[in-house]
């Protein structure tokens, strides 16, 4: 069975600077990787996904992510964050057109 | 993607009793999953809402505690039974299509449970 573990549970960081979220999977399979954003008492928003192709996946919000399968990971990256970025950030595996299977989220807190 | 209509946002119950949640899809979607958040925590699989059968239960779930109903393929209720304190969470209904490996699986905006 596939799961997800993302590594850190809170990352602060100073508006402007670069972050980095990550995200390592285990599976005997191929799997199709997601990360998800959550805003203070709000639902969940899909930030970027990586399918196949391009290991360098571009998402909403100047997000981006890395797939590396020889590292099994799945890392996302922003170069310069903004207080709005502060949220709670999931990471997802799932087989193909099967259930997604979350990590345990990584807060993200932007001080100015 | 699909839009999702999910119904009650929030709700306070009293222990003992029950809750039903619905969640209406703009179009059909042939997969429908239910989700448990408690606070502070990740996302939680409960089961998955399969139309014209029984739904498929994650393990620590049960259908006594959890009953599921997909009579179609844009409607499904999560009914919480005998509520206790410890089941007060965000619950989230969340679809998938065919193309959903394209537009990402879509959720419900939640609804919020408080027991007492």
């Amino acid at each position: 069975a596939q799961s997800v573990t993302q590594l850190d549970s809170q990352v602060p960081v100073f508006e402007e600077a670069p972050v980095e979220l990550r995200c390592n999977y285990s599976s005997s399979v191929s799997v199709y990787l997601f990360w998800y954003v959550q805003y203070p008492n709000q639902g969940l928003q899909l930030l970027l996904k990586y399918l196949s192709g391009s290991t360098l996946v571009k998402g909403i919000n100047g997000f981006e992510a890395e797939f590396n399968k020889s590292q099994t990971s799945f890392h996302l990256r922003k170069p310069s964050v903004h207080i709005s970025d502060t949220a709670e950030y999931f990471c997802a595996v799932t087989l193909f057109t099967d259930k997604l299977i979350f990590g345990t989220g990584t807060r993200l807190q932007v001080f100015p | 993607s699909a839009v999702i209509s999910q119904k009650p946002s929030r709700d306070i119950c009293q222990r003992g009793t029950s809750l039903t949640i619905q969640c209406q899809v703009d179009s059909q979607v042939t997969m429908m999953f239910w989700y448990r958040q408690q606070p502070g925590q990740s996302l939680t699989l409960i089961a998955t809402a399969n139309q014209g059968s029984e739904a498929t239960y994650e393990s620590g779930f049960v259908i006594d505690k959890f009953p599921i109903s997909r009579p179609n393929l844009t409607f499904s209720t999560l009914t919480v039974s005998n509520m206790s304190p410890e089941d007060s969470s965000i619950y989230l209904c969340s679809v998938g299509r065919g193309g959903a490996l394209n537009y990402g699986y879509t959720f419900g905006s939640g609804t919020r449970l408080t027991v007492v």
